[in-house]
């Protein structure tokens, strides 16, 4: 079946360090994206990617990095240089058409202690 | 000014209701715009996408003014399993920048 992994779905770690997670699609989709949700907020755009080896600043990339050397996987690295990092991370990709659905993964929920 | 704008709620509404939603965008070039619907702790799912002339898929139906910058989405007859974030969605220009509304909450009781 088609559609858009995430790992890890929980995932912890000291204040200090840095934290990589995973997002894998299957679908084919030439952009993919990266959003942030705090609780009862809505969703922040972190980076996006239009296509293989270029990507670009959402709202809050500042303390996050990306790379997109496949065209089915789009990685985000959350740096020490991110204030206040715990929250849930969504991963989304989608055709590149004039219009076109969000797929997303399920999620993953970063907490730092 | 926020890129997408909508009133947080809760609308708390009986069974049975019609509810009105509205959501304002400042990029006068947004070219696509679509509602997703969210449940407690779960990842987005598209609910319609938003067309020039309105679009109605039984008991939602969206509307478009470009003129006023907003768009909207009514849910007629309201349903219990209607409850849930109902975020609006603007693709800003010919990039495929999406941004999401902070969306609003709907709660139907019995």
């Amino acid at each position: 079946d088609g559609g858009i992994t995430q790992s890890p779905k929980y995932l912890f770690r000291k204040e200090g360090q840095n934290v990589t997670l995973s997002c894998e699609q299957n679908l084919n989709h030439d952009a993919m994206y990266w959003y942030r949700q705090d609780p009862g907020q809505g969703l922040r755009l972190i980076y996006y990617s239009q296509i293989v080896n270029d990507f670009q600043k959402g709202d809050i990339a500042e303390g996050y990095s990306v790379s997109r050397e496949k065209k089915e996987s789009f990685p985000l690295t959350v740096t020490s240089a991110q204030k206040n990092p715990t929250a849930f991370y969504l991963c989304a990709s989608i055709t590149t058409g004039d219009t076109g659905e969000l797929f997303f993964g399920e999620g993953s929920r970063l907490t730092v202690l | 000014r926020k890129e997408v704008e909508q009133d947080p709620g809760p609308f708390n509404v009986p069974e049975g209701a019609t509810v009105a939603f509205n959501c304002t965008y400042s990029n006068s070039a947004s070219q696509s715009f679509f509602w997703y619907r969210q449940d407690c702790r779960k990842e987005p799912k598209l609910l319609m996408s938003v067309y020039s002339s309105g679009n109605e898929d039984g008991r939602f139906t969206a509307q478009l003014n470009r003129a006023s910058q907003y768009i909207s989405l009514l849910i007629r007859d309201s349903k219990l399993s209607d409850s849930a974030t109902y975020l609006c969605v603007v693709r800003m220009d010919s990039s495929y920048k999406l941004i999401f509304g902070s969306g609003t909450r709907l709660l139907v009781r019995p």
